[in-house]
């Protein structure tokens, strides 16, 4: 069973569309997050959710809003699509959050902004 | 923000041969992991190292730590032609989020 799953693979959409990436965990973790990976792989985090709570809320344009509906589910809806949006995403769960713990990645979504 | 920075940026070497990256890291951490990313994967963690720590090992990983110097290395003995991958390094962010570097890409020939 896969642990971290990601729905869809790959997205390729127009600019100013809206899109939603979901992701679902069946690990029992409280804490998940989302990463942006650039072209040059530099991965950077976007959102960490606890116990559906939102933790961590980095420099992201506000036409990014994650959704937790409960702790195994964390999903990024994008508004307004723009080129730059362009990169991987990647859900990511942990067991609490703290520094220590490991974390588990989903397979990666692959967003193309034409 | 990003912490770690890896080095070097690319390596390529023979199957068989030992690989080194290295890392280094800005502030004061409590622990260091790495992880690998195969192409078109999701990263997966490798090895926890606490600060109170100077060496780990895990198979074929050795995972080095140095608090003076803000830096962590990361060798693979008797690499193999499966060990090609990118290498993080990624360092805590006050909890619930890792900083992760740019990574090391290794490509391992048979």
């Amino acid at each position: 069973d896969t642990a971290v799953s990601q729905t869809p693979k790959y997205l390729v959409t127009q600019m100013g569309n809206d899109k939603s990436i979901k992701c679902e965990q069946n690990l029992g973790h409280d804490t998940m997050y989302w990463y942006k990976q650039d072209s040059k792989k530099f991965l950077k985090i976007m959102f960490s959710y606890n116990n559906k709570e939102l933790i961590i809320n980095e420099t992201v344009p506000n036409r990014f809003s994650p959704k937790s509906p409960d702790k195994a589910h964390l999903n990024l809806h994008i508004n307004s699509l723009e080129l730059g949006d362009s990169a991987v995403y990647f859900c990511a769960s942990s067991y609490s959050g703290g520094e220590t713990d490991t974390q588990y990645f989903g397979p990666g979504t692959r967003l193309t902004v034409l | 923000s990003q912490q770690g920075e890896e080095d070097p940026q690319a390596l390529s070497i023979q199957e068989g041969e030992n690989a080194t990256m290295n890392c280094s890291y800005k502030t004061s951490i409590n622990n260091l992991q790495w992880y690998r990313q195969n192409s078109g994967r999701g990263l997966v963690h490798l090895i926890l190292i606490r600060s109170n720590e100077r060496e780990k090992h895990s198979g074929r990983l050795r995972v080095t730590l140095d608090t003076s110097k803000k830096s962590s290395s990361l060798l693979i003995t008797a690499s193999r032609a499966a060990d090609t991958a990118s290498y993080f390094c990624a360092t805590g962010n006050s909890g619930y989020a890792l900083n992760f570097g740019k990574g090391t890409s290794l490509l391992v020939t048979p």
